[in-house]
């Protein structure tokens, strides 16, 4: 079946440091791929996608590019801010089958002054 | 504005009762989902519907039910038969475009005492 990995977290980062946060896949098929922000006791907030092998997602300084070769869509950013405190889900989607997305279980992002 | 909205925010159940989260969306989206999420941990698919009264079972349907009989909206029941149905519930939309994604609502904290 399809799946999802991210890295544990939280992942606790002082502000203008850079962040990764690790996300690897398992599809039976050629998945768009996508991170999503949840901010406290909010909905989901799509960040950034990918729709094929090779391509760079970004938005408000965060960037991500779909590797199949590794099977991976780790999401990256420069330098982060207090308001970048969230938690972050990666997920992907497979044309057919109700194209339900798959999420990861979340990594939760504390930035600190 | 378009979007996707979820009520009521907040809501309270006394165990064996059943309740009834509204979506509604105005995207003109043609599928509609419905997520579980338990505090700290990643979201469970609990129904989908794919186009105008057809719906499908996710991971955790059971204790749930759901209609579809307008497009613009998807209302979940929580039956007494959830055993666990404190959680919140996130309702989402994906147009059929070929984009593939998927647009969330505000979400619904559901809290039995």
């Amino acid at each position: 079946g399809n799946s999802v990995t991210q890295m544990e977290g939280p992942v606790t980062l002082s502000e203008e440091a850079f962040l990764t946060i690790n996300c690897t896949y398992t599809a039976t098929g050629y998945p768009s791929l996508f991170w999503y922000v949840q901010y406290p006791g909010e909905g989901l907030q799509l960040l950034l996608k990918a729709t094929k092998a090779d391509d760079k997602g970004s938005n408000k300084g965060f960037e991500a590019t779909y590797r199949k070769e590794t099977t991976s869509f780790h999401l990256e950013k420069g330098s982060v801010q207090v308001s970048d405190s969230a938690v972050y889900f990666c997920a992907l989607i497979l044309t057919g089958g109700g194209n339900k997305l798959t999420f990861g279980t979340g990594t939760q992002l504390k930035v600190e002054l | 504005d378009g979007g996707i909205t979820q009520s009521p925010k907040y809501l309270f159940r006394k165990e064996g009762q059943n309740v009834t989260l509204s979506c509604e969306q105005n995207l003109n989206h043609d599928a509609m989902y419905w997520y579980r999420q338990d505090p700290g941990q990643g979201l469970r698919l609990i129904y989908y519907s794919q186009i105008v009264n057809d719906f499908q079972k996710g991971d955790i349907a059971e204790g749930y039910s759901v209609s579809r009989e307008k497009k613009e909206s998807f209302p979940l029941t929580v039956t007494s038969a959830q055993k666990n149905p404190t959680a919140f519930y996130l309702c989402a939309s994906r147009a059929a475009d070929g984009r593939n994604t998927i647009y969330f609502g505000e979400g619904s904290w559901l809290t039995v005492v």
